[in-house]
Formats: structure tokens, sequence, C-alpha cells
């Protein structure tokens, strides 16, 4: 069965950094688009960034884009986040997900079960 | 870029039906949207995708008591025959080539 486990959270203060990562299993990881999705305490859910089967294309939410880095390595199964500048506004839980694609429309059908990052000094 | 609105709570009584909505902004009326169910302090959970037309296909394990529909701009998700566990917020997400990920604010459902 589809399983995603991530990993990598935790506190950071203001301006420092944070590698997530994420652990793919049951399906073939190198065929699918995956996504960050964080969710801040008590409110909905936002999208973060999304990375392309082959990792060519990357695209990310206003508020992270020359601070966050999404990556892959399709020979591990495995999807990072590289958080760098780190603002007290970017503590949430932190969701990957696998994008499904029919036709160039695409929706998310797994969810991992979140990391918590909590950025304060 | 699509905006998806939903209603921020819903309740009904155990053992009933409810249908929650989902709309699409103007000039999105045609768009795929995606349903997803959040427990508390879970992750969220892919219920369905549903077109236009008012067909959907459901995820892995998804009850038959969970059904979409469609009219217009509007997505709906009705849930029968409602349990404890379905006590829940629940999204629904839609796709652009430019924007990405469009997640509605997000319907919690309250089961009486």
């Amino acid at each position: 069965q589809v399983q995603l486990v991530e990993s990598g959270g935790g506190v950071a203060q203001p301006g420092r950094s944070l590698r997530l990562s994420c652990a793919a299993s049951g399906f073939t990881f190198s065929s699918y688009g995956m996504h960050w999705v964080r969710q801040a305490p008590g409110k909905g859910l936002e999208w973060v960034a999304v990375i392309w089967s082959d990792g060519t294309n990357k695209y990310y939410v206003d508020s992270v884009k020359g601070r966050f880095s999404i990556s892959r390595d399709n020979s591990k199964n495995t999807l990072f986040l590289q958080m760098n500048s780190l603002r007290a506004e970017d503590s949430a839980i932190y969701f990957c997900a696998r994008v499904d694609c029919t036709n160039g429309v695409c929706h998310i059908d797994y969810w991992g079960q979140g990391t918590l990052v909590t950025v304060s000094s | 870029q699509p905006v998806l609105t939903q209603s921020s709570s819903a309740s009904a009584s155990l053992g009933s039906s409810v249908k929650l909505t989902c709309t699409l902004s103007s000039g999105h009326s045609t768009y795929i949207v995606a349903w997803h169910q959040q427990q508390p302090g879970k992750a969220p959970r892919f219920l369905m995708k549903l077109k236009d037309s008012g067909t959907y296909n459901k995820g892995s394990g998804v009850p038959d008591r969970f059904s979409g529909s469609s009219s217009g701009a509007d997505r709906y998700l009705t849930i029968s025959n409602l349990q404890s566990e379905d006590e829940a917020d629940y999204y629904c997400e839609t796709w652009d080539t430019k924007t990405h990920v469009v997640f509605g604010e997000g319907t919690k459902l309250t089961v009486l």
C-alpha cells in the first residue's frame, strides 16, 4: 500500500534552516509528482510546493519563493523540502502528498502523516 | 486563477445525510475538484475526484456512504447514514496550471 512518511520537523529559530524528508513506498515513486502542503495551527490547508516526477519542474507558493527548495531522489524514493530563512509564519504541520494526473488535470490522492515545524526564538 | 468557496460549518444528526458544497469561481465551472477529509488530529485523506459531469472516482477504502455530484460551478459531497467518525473538516481542492493547487477554506462538520 502507498505510504508517505515525513521526518525532519522540529523547533528552529527565526532565520535558521530545516530540511524535511518524505520517504515513499508502495508505488513507483519516480512516476509521480509530489507536493508539500502545510497547515498552521487551527488553520486550513496551504499548498507550498510541487515537483514533477523527473524533478525538472518545480513550483512554489509566493510566500516561500527564494527561501524554500523542493527536491527529490528517485533512487531513494525520497522527497525533500529545504527551508531556509525561516519565519514565525512558517510554523505549521508539513505534509507530503502524491499527485495523480490524468490528461493534464491533477489532484492529491495520498497524504503523509505530517511533521511539525515550529519557528520560535 | 480559481477560487473555491466552502461554508465554514455544517451539522447533521447521527444516521442522517448531509450535503457539503464547494463552489468554483466564475470562469472555472468545468474544473475537476477533489474532496479530502481531515479527522481531528489526523492527516487529510483523499475521498474522491469529482468532475463537472457529476461522475466521481473514490479513493481506496472510502465507504459507499460517501458520494459526489455536480451542478454548474457547484461540487457536492454527500455523506449518508452519518457516523460519529464522519465528524471532521472537509476540504475541496482543484488544480490550475498557474497556481497549481488551490484549496477551499474547509467545512467543519459536526455530527449531532
